[in-house]
């Protein structure tokens, strides 16, 4: 139990365009999901945390008007990368929470890389 | 100030032997919750063992356990017996907030910097 599922899994595109990425709790309800970005040979650093029917918290230092989430459902997260620069280029990962206290609260993606030509 | 301290970039272990990856974590937090994951080369993030800071026992979990000393505040990684499999990056997260709530699970996660281990045959 407890899979969460990222689409696409890689994505390149031109610069300018916009790509959004899917993040899904396939065998449970998600009342929070996170978005995290990691470039290579870094950390994750968390960009934003969506709770299911309210607007994203973004993270200092993230632009909210460029990377846009909306967590319509209890099973559905999506970051749109509005006009991605190559700068954007990145492995983006999801985790999502069923609110629950256990240890492993937090399920995390398989990731998206994304590469802006 | 960082809140998750990894020192140790990279290591190189011979197979079988025992590794210990270091961890140091910094809260002015009573409850607290400190991870261990493992990220192979394919990017997943695969959760290895839990600390929590009311947990009087070290945890353990088949070959990993967690060496928690409070009042130093580290969280160092045991891998007894090391695989070739286990060669990865190994990341340390803490998660601050009050256990218990129902909202326990919005409680944010913050990484180390990550140890890139790699196991020798």
């Amino acid at each position: 139990g407890a899979v969460v599922s990222q689409h696409p899994s890689w994505v390149i595109c031109k610069s300018g365009t916009s790509v959004k990425i899917e993040c899904r709790s396939l065998d449970f309800q998600a009342t929070t999901m996170f978005w995290y970005r990691q470039f290579p040979k870094q950390s994750l650093m968390l960009m934003a945390t969506s709770n299911e029917g309210s607007k994203a918290t973004y993270e200092q230092g993230v632009e909210k008007d460029k990377f846009l989430i909306n967590h319509a459902s209890l099973t559905l997260s999506t970051l749109t990368v509005t006009s991605a620069h190559p700068e954007d280029s990145s492995f983006y990962i999801c985790s999502a929470s069923d609110g629950t206290s256990g240890p492993e609260t937090q399920y995390f993606g398989p990731g998206t890389r994304l590469l802006v030509l | 100030a960082q809140k998750i301290t990894q020192t140790q970039p990279g290591m190189f272990v011979q197979e079988k032997e025992a590794v210990t990856l270091d961890c140091t974590y910094d809260t002015s937090d009573q409850s607290y919750g400190l991870f261990w994951y493992k990220q192979p080369s394919s990017g997943e993030m695969i959760f290895l063992i839990y600390q929590g800071s009311y947990d009087e026992q070290n945890a353990t979990e088949g070959r990993y356990s967690l060496n928690f000393q409070k009042a130093r505040k580290s969280a160092n990684l045991v891998i007894s017996a090391s695989q070739l499999g286990d060669s990865a990056m190994y990341f340390c997260a803490m998660r601050e907030g009050i256990y218990g709530g129902s909202n326990f699970g919005n409680e944010k996660l913050t990484f180390g910097t990550g140890t890139r281990l790699t196991i020798i045959p």
